[in-house]
């Protein structure tokens, strides 16, 4: 069956310029997650989305990120006013029943 | 959470050998605990988790260990071959929410 599936896979961007990065979990997953990983760090909280429930948007860094997820599938991440501090693999997670959550390849974002 | 820095510890083993890879945790009130395999350019893989109300569990090649006295987590990998080589995050959660993830552990496996 298929994975979680993220696109694009690479995207480079002018700061100020706005990018959308797109998830698709899982077929069935009522839970979604986006976190983001910094070269050479650790995995970074983003937003959580379960089922028809408000998301989780606590660990968005600022304004400038926003997500959503429609008819609670695919989800679209959007970062606004890009900056160089953002550069980063953006990495999207789907979560069934049992809750274990599966991991997207990612999409890698350079600000220049 | 914690903070890292740019570096990765990292473990070097020999082939065949087993391998001992060690995560601090910080929320009490966590539950679950999980390890995560992370290939160059791919997303983690879940390994194995843990409850917090277990010791101990295992799996193929791999054992948890989970010691909440001292808030500490213990990955064990027997055997280990050059397929491990990768980075290994721990993570934890509370029921099943977001995780927050330790700062990883590079694992290099030698011939």
């Amino acid at each position: 069956g298929a994975g979680v599936s993220q696109s694009p896979s690479n995207k480079v961007t002018e700061k100020g310029k706005d990018v959308e990065l797109r998830c698709d979990p899982i077929s069935g997953h009522t839970a979604l997650y986006w976190y983001r990983q910094s070269l050479g760090q650790g995995l970074e909280f983003l937003i959580y989305f379960q089922g028809n429930s408000a998301p989780d948007k606590s660990g968005l860094p600022s304004d400038r990120f926003s997500a959503e997820r429609t008819g609670g599938s695919v989800s679209t991440l959007t970062i606004q006013r890009t900056q160089q501090e953002d550069s980063a693999v953006y990495l999207c997670a789907s979560g069934g029943d049992y809750n274990e959550q599966f991991f997207g390849p990612g999409t890698r974002l350079t600000v220049l | 959470g914690e903070s890292v820095g740019l570096h990765l510890p990292t473990l070097s083993v020999q082939e065949g050998d087993n391998s001992i890879i060690n995560c601090a945790y910080s929320n009490s009130a966590s539950d679950y605990f999980i390890w995560y395999k992370q290939e160059s350019g791919k997303g983690p893989q879940f390994i194995i988790d843990i409850r917090s109300n277990m010791d101990k569990r295992q799996g193929q090649r791999v054992t948890v260990l989970l010691n909440k006295t001292v808030k500490h987590l213990s990955l064990q990998i027997a055997a280990t071959q050059p397929g491990d080589s990768a980075v290994y995050f721990c993570a934890e959660t509370h029921s099943w929410g977001k995780l927050q993830f330790g700062a990883g552990t590079q694992v290099v496996v030698t011939p």
